[in-house]
């Protein structure tokens, strides 16, 4: 069965990029939407945005700015990076699987920690 | 955006009881409301999609049941295991789908 597995630095300085990485393992990753979630307390569980295996990226308005989503099919991976980070960035990020079938959320990396701080 | 609404924030109910959670989307999503559960320390998890349809391995005492704006879960006869965090999600509106903020459902 499929599993992700999110990977990255921790702990990311205040206007610096926060760079995370979600591995696929046991599928392919055609014909779905890889996704990047997040969860504060503050403001509870927030879509970051998602990318298509062929390519296409849609983002949260409110993140689009400074946010980039790749992917690298010969790897199983696809990454998330979000530029001039502040302490309200600071929660755990989930990669998640996106089946357009269903039109939910069915499979969902253990969650990293990150932290915005000086 | 649509914002996605739960009531209540938390919930204390007993081993073998029926519960109901509710959410509330403010505008109509059609049936793209989904629902998921959440342990501590670990990912939320599809229970159920489109409304109704129980996500496979899902047992079924979760219900879902709803449509355009109101929707329900219910879990019928409560195990010790579905003590946990429920959280609806809309998929109607993209490129922004919201959840709700979240259901604690405590012993």
């Amino acid at each position: 069965q499929v599993q992700l597995q999110e990977s990255g630095p921790g702990l990311v300085k205040p206007s610096e990029t926060l760079s995370l990485i979600c591995t696929v393992s046991g599928g392919s990753m055609n014909h779905y939407y890889w996704s990047w979630i997040r969860q504060s307390p503050g403001k509870g569980l927030e879509w970051i945005g998602y990318i298509y295996y062929g390519g296409s990226t849609n983002y949260n308005p409110s993140l689009k700015s400074r946010l980039t989503i790749s992917l690298d099919t010969s790897k199983n991976q696809f990454s998330l990076n979000l530029s001039s980070v502040t302490a309200a960035d600071t929660a755990v990020y989930y990669c998640a699987r996106f089946y357009g079938s269903s039109d939910a959320f069915d499979v969902w990396g253990q969650g990293t920690m990150v932290t915005v701080s000086s | 955006d649509i914002q996605m609404t739960q009531s209540p924030s938390s919930l204390s109910a007993y081993i073998g009881d029926r519960v109901t959670i509710t959410c509330r989307a403010s505008q109509s999503i059609s049936s793209y409301l989904n629902w998921y559960q959440q342990k501590p320390g670990k990912a939320p998890s599809l229970l159920i999609y489109g409304a109704s349809t129980l996500q496979g391995g899902v047992p079924s005492r979760f219900r879902g049941s709803g449509s355009a704006t109101d929707f329900t879960l219910t879990i019928t006869s409560l195990q010790p295991e579905d003590f946990a965090t429920y959280y609806c999600q809309q998929s109607y509106s993209t490129p922004k789908y919201t959840f709700g903020q979240g259901t604690k459902l405590e012993i």
